[in-house]
């Protein structure tokens, strides 16, 4: 167990629609990463906060959102979905704003969208 | 400038034998790259990691070598056992840069048959 939290585990909804994907970082990290897995494109970076502050940003879209609240969890908002956007979403904690440290991954959000 | 690029795509090894998986990067900012393992329905876990400053780190049947000079570093997974089939991540970040992202190569799925 990570430590890292991530709801819902799985999610089926439909084109055009909107959802919210929610982490909970390790006690004590303060950097959250959201990243998007599919099937054959790895790991795709798409934001970074640091204790509330958007870090990086990777190449989200204009239809996604972040952000990272007061207590440290984070959301991830993805709305007007599109059938691409069905994948395994997954949140990283790290106590450092910075790379070079580890990275602790939840196990998850999939998406489905029909 | 942000790419890390990983091969093979996919590996099949016997049972005791080596695995080798390979990542090159061009950002020289890069300093800390580290490899995660991920198992279906979970998310990645670090596995071993290894800074520029050093050519080898070996922890148990893993082995990270890393070319400063050729941008390239590679794992190697010793004696090679069927509870090591996964997924496996290159990443390479800057610590000490304004680059705060984790860039992850696009995965090895690693098949160990018994």
């Amino acid at each position: 167990d990570s430590g890292v939290t991530q709801t819902p585990k799985h999610l089926i909804t439909a084109t055009g629609q909107r959802v919210t994907l929610r982490c909970s970082p390790r006690s004590g990290d303060l950097s959250v990463y959201w990243y998007q897995q599919s099937l054959d494109q790895g790991l795709q970076f798409l934001i970074q906060y640091y204790n509330g502050e958007e870090r990086a940003k990777g190449n989200i879209l204009e239809r996604f959102s972040a952000q990272q609240f007061p207590d440290l969890h984070s959301e991830l908002n993805l709305s007007s979905l599109e059938l691409g956007d069905s994948a395994l979403y997954f949140c990283a904690s790290s106590v450092r704003d910075r790379g070079g440290g580890e990275l602790f991954f939840g196990e998850g959000s999939r998406l489905t969208v029909l | 400038q942000q790419q890390v690029k990983q091969s093979p795509q996919s590996l099949i090894v016997q049972k005791g034998g080596i695995s080798i998986i390979n990542c090159a990067y061009e950002n020289t900012a890069f300093d800390y790259f580290p490899w995660y393992q991920q198992f279906p329905g979970k998310g990645p876990a670090l596995l071993i990691a290894i800074r520029p400053d050093v050519s080898e780190k070996k922890e148990g049947r893993f082995t990270i070598s890393f070319n400063k000079s050729a941008k390239q570093f590679s794992l190697h997974i010793m004696d090679s056992q069927p509870g090591d089939s996964a997924t496996y991540f290159c990443a390479a970040t800057a610590s000490t840069s304004g680059t705060y992202k984790y860039i992850f190569g696009t995965g090895t799925r690693l098949k160990v048959l018994a």
